[in-house]
């Protein structure tokens, strides 16, 4: 069982709208990274946070945006959706102790 | 852009046969870890191998690294249907823990 839990699960929204996304992780895990996985592609990285600072951006644009606060959870948030959007949006906090531990997802679905 | 190829993209095989998957890379590494995905599910760690090792063994599963050639497989052996689900390759490449997904192979394990 994950000691990443994200919510919610699954999310219709449509074009245009705002949507945020959370993750809680792993106590004593200080860094958080999520990933946008395209329906028969492997993830691709978005952003990461370690102590509330980002430290690393992949190529997604500003309306991509991300907090992490003191207590290990995040937030994706994401503006003026587009269809292109839709994906699986993982949640991964990482760990001296095990390394990366990922959450289940939450399916985003823009209409 | 994804960091690497897997092949094959889909394995069907007899339960109790091994499965094979490659996978190719194309920058340095850190290390090299492999992950199960059920059903566009969470991602799941199977075993992280190093630049520095050359194999590595968990279970039923063999992982092997070639950094001359830049490319890794994963051999699963005496397969059972619940190994049935995509296997991702995924490279650490720098310090802020980013990793990098290859396409991934679908393999259905036939019971």
């Amino acid at each position: 069982e994950t000691g990443v839990t994200q919510s919610p699960t699954h999310l219709i929204k449509t074009r245009g709208q705002q949507v945020t996304l959370r993750c809680s992780s792993q106590s004593g895990h200080n860094t958080v990274s999520w990933y946008q996985q395209a329906l028969g592609q492997g993830p691709q990285f978005i952003f990461q946070y370690y102590r509330e600072e980002e430290n690393g951006r992949g190529n997604f644009p500003p309306r991509f945006s991300g907090l992490q606060f003191p207590n290990y959870s995040s937030e994706l948030n994401v503006n003026a959706l587009e269809l292109d959007d839709s994906a699986l949006y993982l949640c991964a906090s990482w760990g001296e102790d095990y390394g990366y531990t990922f959450g289940s997802g939450t399916r985003l679905t823009v209409v | 852009s994804q960091q690497g190829e897997e092949d094959p993209q889909a394995l069907s095989i007899q339960e109790g046969e091994n499965a094979t998957m490659n996978c190719s890379y194309k920058t340095s590494i850190n290390n090299l870890q492999w992950y199960r995905q059920n059903s566009g599910r969470g991602l799941v760690h199977l075993i992280l191998i190093r630049s520095n090792e050359r194999e590595k063994h968990s279970g039923r599963l063999r992982v092997t690294l070639d950094t001359s050639k830049k490319s890794s497989s994963l051999l699963i052996t005496a397969s059972r249907a619940a190994d049935t689900a995509s296997y991702f390759c995924a490279t650490d490449a720098g310090a802020t823990n980013k990793l990098i997904f290859g396409t991934g192979t679908l393999l259905a394990v036939q019971p």
